[in-house]
């Protein structure tokens, strides 16, 4: 198993570009969900789905654009590239059944930089 | 409005000590806390987790308190090593919400 992939793993935008943020899972999990980690933040939460066809907002979610058409990928698209979407971005996958087996697993992460 | 509060954000122990991370929350509807271990470079990844109708919950040298009147719940790392240097989340999930909420998050580095 690969478990969570995202790329590219480094991107630099102009203000004002579009990009995609890839991410895919290969576990079969139901749940993912997207992040963004700014130092002294946490990791706060964008978008979320609990399956394919299925999507919610978390805590930050203007300026993103999620989907879910197949139970394997999420991506995350950034509609107008802002200095302030800077930041470190991670996918994470879990089960959403058991409260017991809600570990999220997470890619790798993708290094933004909005110039 | 930040639901889970972190403390410290940084932290330096002595090999061999106890290290202590704080966490308060204030959403009564999280069923499930969640620590998760992240090195540099790399995706968070979970290290232990509880349950608010469990007071402690241990595994190996890392063991979770619980406090649910007060709202807080701690991680404590005994006998910290060199290799437990990383940065520790403490998050809060809803599972009629299905969202995880994370503290801020602390920087731990263990002196050899």
């Amino acid at each position: 198993n690969a478990g969570v992939t995202q790329t590219p793993k480094f991107q630099v935008l102009k203000t004002g570009q579009s990009m995609t943020l890839q991410c895919a899972q290969d576990m079969n999990h139901e749940y993912m969900s997207w992040y963004r980690q700014d130092p002294g933040m946490g990791l706060r939460l964008i978008h979320y789905s609990v399956g394919a066809g299925i999507t919610d907002q978390g805590e930050v979610p203007n300026g993103y654009n999620v989907s879910r058409s197949t139970t394997e990928d999420f991506p995350l698209r950034l509609l107008s590239a802002a200095p302030s979407q800077t930041s470190v971005y991670f996918c994470a996958s879990s089960y959403s059944g058991l409260i017991e087996k809600h570990e999220q697993y997470f890619g790798p992460g993708t290094r933004l930089t909005v110039t | 409005q930040q639901q889970v509060k972190q403390s410290p954000q940084s932290l330096i122990v002595q090999k061999g000590g106890i290290s202590i991370i704080n966490c308060a929350y204030e959403n009564t509807a999280f069923d499930y806390f969640p620590w998760y271990q992240q090195f540099p470079g790399k995706g968070p990844a979970l290290l232990i987790a509880i349950r608010p109708d469990v007071s402690e919950k241990k595994e190996g040298r890392f063991t979770i308190s619980f406090n649910k009147s007060a709202k807080q719940f701690s991680l404590h790392i005994m006998d910290s090593q060199p290799g437990d240097s990383a940065t520790y989340f403490c998050a809060g999930f809803n599972t009629g919400g299905f969202k995880t909420i994370f503290g801020a998050g602390t920087r731990l580095f263990v002196k050899a």
